[in-house]
């Protein structure tokens, strides 16, 4: 079944410890991107990837990082989460031609504490 | 600077009737998507329009593109309870993409 995973699905941190949020798409999709999204702002882009070793930053990058080192996987890392970093994260894939739709994986919901 | 905006934000019909959802944005695109969201779950590709004029349908709704207004529409025709989602609008710009806030939609009996 072609898909988009994250994990974990749920998490409870706090301020400062670094976490990484995992995702993984068995497509072969070139385009990776991570969003997140808060009530009433929509989805707003973090960081996105053209291909493995391509990484760009998106509309709200800071106190993001990723990693592209493998086509399928597209790592989120918060190397010192803090409160305004809870939300709920979605990870998204897309064949880059012709520009098709984005598949989006389960979310994964963050507390910082 | 790249924005996009959707109206209304919330919208509530009764089954039956039409309406339509605005997409407006504010720098040249020709990539837009339109995207459902159901309470508690993730986000469900519906239309990719690539080009000025492009219209594209599926069941009770249907979605435009101009892009020289700028604007996307999503009409929904003949309200039933199974379209009560919310409903976004995406721009491409450049590999920028950039959502809209999200349009609530509640359909009454």
């Amino acid at each position: 079944e072609a898909q988009v995973t994250q994990n974990p699905r749920y998490l409870i941190t706090v301020t400062g410890k670094k976490l990484t949020v995992t995702c993984s798409q068995n497509m072969n999709h070139e385009y990776m991107s991570w969003y997140r999204q808060d009530p009433g702002l929509g989805l707003r882009q973090i960081y996105y990837s053209m291909n493995v070793e391509v990484t760009d930053k998106g509309d709200v990058p800071e106190g993001y990082k990723v990693s592209r080192k493998e086509k399928r996987n597209f790592p989120l890392i918060l190397e010192s989460p803090s409160p305004n970093q809870t939300s709920l994260y979605f990870c998204a894939s897309s064949s880059r031609h012709p520009y098709n739709e984005q598949f989006f994986g389960p979310g994964t919901r963050l507390t910082v504490l | 600077e790249l924005k996009v905006e959707q109206n209304p934000l919330f919208l509530s019909m009764q089954e039956g009737k039409n309406y339509t959802i605005y997409c407006n944005y504010s720098t040249t695109s020709d990539r837009l998507y339109w995207y459902r969201q159901d309470p508690g779950k993730s986000l469900e590709s519906l239309f990719v329009l690539l080009s000025n004029g492009a219209v594209k349908q599926e069941g009770r709704l249907m979605a435009s593109l101009d892009t020289k207004a700028r604007l996307s529409t999503l009409h929904i025709t003949a309200a039933v309870h199974d379209l009560s989602a919310t409903y976004f609008c995406a721009v491409a710009f450049g590999n920028d993409m950039r959502f809209g806030a999200g349009t609530r939609l509640t359909v009454k009996p």
